[in-house]
């Protein structure tokens, strides 16, 4: 399975700041889905980034406050913008790539944000 | 719209007890079914999976069947131990242009000795 290293791990932002969280996976993928999920709860899915186009974002999330780049085949970056601290929560990033059954989706560890 | 139902938790058993957690989903479709583990302070984990109804996943002792006459994917394990303590998630995953993965709430899961 594909190995996605996440970074950072972990940060404290202050309010109004931005931080972009990068995702590098060892194999190109066409798809990547960003994940944010809140202290307590479920994953819920922030956009699906394709390469050479435009990131799809879910009902609830903006270009403007969570603008995602695809430069290439392996790697995406997630940035989250002017944020408050309903913004701090575990953001993850996502793969999906074949395997013996079909396919399946591999997650990175995580970014865990707290905004102060 | 698709969705995953879990049932509440948290849940506590003792070492070795048996384990169900119940998981039913509503899609459009045929849907391939997960269970994600995610134990404290780590990232998610596949831990089984079914892509086709009547398939059975199964990994480390815990099983869960997909049924789709009953639109369940229920999680079972025999024994479980106090290493097994965590967050699981029930997803499903739908073959549409974005194909993306909806989870359920998560259902926490305790051992104690």
């Amino acid at each position: 399975s594909a190995v996605i290293s996440q970074k950072p791990s972990r940060d404290i932002c202050q309010r109004g700041t931005s931080l972009t969280i990068q995702c590098q996976v060892d194999s190109q993928v066409t798809m990547m889905f960003w994940y944010r999920q809140q202290p307590g709860q479920s994953l819920t899915l922030i956009a699906t980034a394709n390469q050479g186009s435009e990131a799809t974002y879910e009902s609830g999330f903006v270009i403007d406050k969570f603008p995602i780049s695809r430069p290439n085949l392996t790697f995406s970056t997630l940035t989250v913008s002017n944020m408050s601290p309903e913004d701090s929560s575990i953001y993850l990033c996502s793969v999906r790539l074949p395997d013996s059954s079909g396919y399946g989706y591999t997650f990175g560890s995580g970014t865990r944000l707290t905004v102060v | 719209g698709d969705s995953v139902t879990q049932m509440e938790g948290p849940v506590t058993l003792s070492e070795e007890a048996f384990l169900t957690i119940n998981c039913t989903y509503t899609a459009t479709g045929y849907p391939s079914l997960f269970w994600y583990v995610q134990y404290p302070g780590e990232g998610l984990q596949l831990l089984l999976k079914a892509t086709k109804a009547d398939d059975k996943g199964s990994n480390k002792g815990f099983e869960a069947t997909y049924r789709k006459e009953t639109t369940s994917f229920h999680l079972e394990k025999g024994s479980v131990q106090v290493s097994d303590s965590a967050v699981y998630f029930c997803a499903l995953s739908l073959k549409t242009s974005y194909d993306k993965v909806i989870f359920g709430p998560g259902t926490s899961l305790s051992v104690i000795p």
